[in-house]
């Protein structure tokens, strides 16, 4: 059965450093989403990615925070200047259609 | 704006009896609402959904829940627990005008006792 997978399971930056997270969503998706877990909360929805484009994004996602599909496989969420603030688990997720969404297993990042 | 409710933050039961996990829901329209489940250490899995067809569903596992609209309510059940239904599950509505996003509740974490 095919699955999400993310890159790399865990990232330990310095606070103000450059984070790309990846993830290879399931071949045949069409939406993509990132979302994050800070330890202990709930999980938060970041930004909707569809047809090469954001298609909805939180209020968390501002400036520092893009993503792109590059090759068609992968897609990423890069973080520009990372805070100390950002250290949680992020989610990546696909969905063929407008209803399940399916996740990989999680990128924690720690931010020291 | 969409939102989830999870009654319980805890919910400890012995191995062989009826786990519910209560969910509570708003949406300004008619929700799709899932549930998933997050084992220590691992990623989120989905157990079940509903999409406003049969109001009762059914998931993997065993699991089942029951949309009443009536009491905005999306409650989690399954009739015998097994040791290895501890984890901690997420009831989930999605908002289909904004990009499909996902709003969670607080979760319920699920302890089994032998």
């Amino acid at each position: 059965e095919p699955e999400v997978t993310q890159t790399p399971s865990h990232q330990v930056t310095q606070m103000g450093q450059e984070v790309i997270l990846r993830c290879v969503p399931i071949s045949n998706h069409l939406y993509f989403y990132w979302y994050r877990q800070i330890l202990g909360q709930k999980v938060e929805f970041l930004v909707s990615f569809y047809n090469n484009e954001i298609s909805e994004k939180s209020e968390i996602f501002d400036d520092q925070f893009s993503v792109e599909r590059p090759d068609g496989s992968n897609f990423t969420l890069k973080i520009r200047s990372t805070k100390l603030e950002d250290s949680a688990m992020y989610f990546c997720a696909g969905a063929r259609g407008s209803y399940e969404q399916y996740f990989g297993p999680g990128t924690r990042l720690t931010v020291t | 704006a969409q939102s989830v409710t999870q009654l319980d933050s805890h919910v400890s039961v012995s191995e062989g009896t009826p786990v519910l996990l209560r969910c509570n829901y708003s949406s300004s329209y008619s929700p799709s609402l899932f549930w998933y489940v997050q084992h220590p250490n691992k990623g989120l899995q989905l157990l079940l959904k509903y999409t406003s067809a049969a109001t009762l569903v059914k998931g993997i596992n065993g699991f089942e829940a029951e949309f009443k609209k009536s009491e905005t309510s999306f409650h989690l059940t399954k009739p015998s627990a097994h040791m290895s239904d501890a984890a901690k599950y997420f009831c989930v509505v999605s908002d289909l005008t904004a990009g499909n996003k996902l709003t969670f509740g607080g979760g319920t974490r699920v302890l089994v006792k032998p």
